[in-house]
């Protein structure tokens, strides 16, 4: 089974600080998805990333797939306390139909 | 614009009961799922379904599990004997068959076993 794992989990900044999530994943993917959650709501889109080398950019978060390192990066450019939120990836689908989602990170921005 | 839409947003049931998950999803969209998410984990694939048929399951999706699209817009989720481990939140997302795949999440129902 495909395994992908985000680091960290929790993750506490100021406010003005940057900062990087990473989502390692187990196998080859091109297709790589960036959600968030507020909490007790559904998830929100963020990012497609669909080939290697792919970076994509929307405000203060940037996102980046390296598909030969499996690993994506959702970096966090000064920090508001409006992007307290957890922040999932998930990859696929391949040559199913599944997607596979990571652990999770709760972000909480402190002002 | 078009989103997913699902009811009820909450459901209380009792232990071995059966619940029906609702959802429609979004009108052109051909690949539909069903997620399940316990309060504060992890997102968890339950099962994918196209061209009328389930194409890939996960582990969760047991016997007790089935899914429907009784019509052109529905799609159901049927847990048949629920148990207190189920109580979770349950999205429901649709994609297009497209290469990009991006899935459009419903708002979720919460399911409460007691």
């Amino acid at each position: 089974e495909l395994k992908v794992e985000q680091n960290p989990l929790f993750l506490s900044m100021q406010e003005g600080k940057n900062y990087t999530i990473y989502c390692n994943y187990s196998t080859t993917s091109d297709r790589l998805y960036w959600y968030r959650q507020d909490p007790g709501k559904s998830l929100e889109s963020l990012f497609v990333l669909l080939s290697n080398g792919a970076v994509k950019q929307e405000g203060r978060l940037m996102a980046s797939l390296d598909t030969k390192a499996r690993l994506s990066t959702l970096h966090i450019t000064a920090a508001v306390h409006d992007l307290s939120a957890t922040y999932f990836c998930a990859v696929g689908p391949g040559t199913g139909n599944q997607f596979y989602f990571g652990t999770g990170t709760s972000l909480t921005v402190i002002p | 614009e078009p989103e997913v839409t699902q009811t009820p947003s909450h459901q209380v049931t009792q232990m071995g009961q059966e619940v029906i998950l609702r959802c429609v999803p979004i009108s052109n969209h051909l690949y539909f799922y069903w997620y399940r998410q316990i309060l504060g984990q992890k997102v968890e694939f339950l099962v994918s379904f196209y061209n009328n048929e389930i194409s890939e399951k996960s582990e969760i999706f047991d016997d007790q599990f089935s899914v429907e699209r009784p019509d052109g817009s529905n799609f159901t989720l049927k847990i048949r004997s629920t148990k207190l481990e189920d109580s979770a939140m349950y999205f429901c997302a649709s994609r297009l068959q497209t290469a990009a795949g991006e899935q459009y999440f419903g708002p979720g129902t919460r399911l409460t076993v007691t």
